[in-house]
């Protein structure tokens, strides 16, 4: 079974610029969460959607963040203008269901904006 | 609002010797526990979870978490370490039911392996 897909893997851009990240989560998966990783600290819930609508997005920065789930498949995460404080790593997760299922995780892309 | 505190952000243990990485929880509901590693460049893995079954739960690579309500506590052990084992470990905790998956991710602990 293939896991869950995020790119690019990288990505280094200036303050100001925009950036997109994709997620193509595992097939049959409803639920699918981005979070964002810090250096030296643990992942942060910014999305979560359930097939393609949105269940919470109460952490979001929707001033410059913004997350589409079209069709209820994969997903784009997209920060516009990014900001020094944007570095971090971006993590892709889906689980089968709701209600405390186990939730796969992308690789994740690493994102540093100078 | 439900958290999770590691104590320790760095672990260091011999190879061969007794692994426990601390976790406590803080929630106002009876909770989902969860250990993931995470690897160098890598996504986060699920060792083990713990959903109101047994409060001993066995995960994956030989690890183990013991839920203490009484304590508030949700440790991870493993009786000998393995150079494999060094990683970033990570505690997390939801909401039980009520269709709330939210992880909320502790700030995780890195086990060092020393040969």
């Amino acid at each position: 079974e293939a896991g869950v897909a995020q790119s690019p893997r990288y990505k280094i851009i200036e303050k100001r610029q925009s950036v997109a990240f994709w997620c193509n989560p595992i097939s049959g998966h409803a639920t699918l969460y981005w979070y964002q990783q810090i250096l030296g600290q643990g992942p942060k819930l910014l999305i979560q959607f359930q097939n393609n609508g949105v269940v919470d997005d109460s952490q979001l920065p929707k001033d410059r963040f913004s997350a589409e789930r079209l069709k209820g498949v994969d997903s784009t995460l997209k920060i516009q203008p990014a900001k020094l404080e944007d570095s971090a790593v971006y993590l892709c997760a889906s689980s089968m269901d709701r209600g405390g299922n186990e939730q796969f995780f992308g690789p994740g892309t690493r994102l540093t904006v100078l | 609002a439900q958290s999770v505190t590691q104590l320790g952000s760095h672990v260091s243990v011999s190879e061969g010797a007794l692994v426990l990485l601390r976790c406590n929880y803080s929630s106002s509901v009876p909770p989902y526990l969860f250990w993931y590693v995470q690897y160098p460049n890598q996504g986060l893995q699920l060792l083990l979870k713990y959903t109101s079954a047994a409060t001993l739960v066995k995960g994956i690579n030989g690890f183990e978490a013991e839920f203490k309500k009484s304590e508030t506590s949700f440790h991870l052990t493993k009786p000998s370490a393995h150079m494999s084992d060094a990683a970033e470990y990570f505690c997390a905790v939801s909401d039980r039911g009520f269709g709330n998956e939210k992880l909320t991710f502790g700030t995780g602990t890195r086990l060092t392996i020393i040969p």
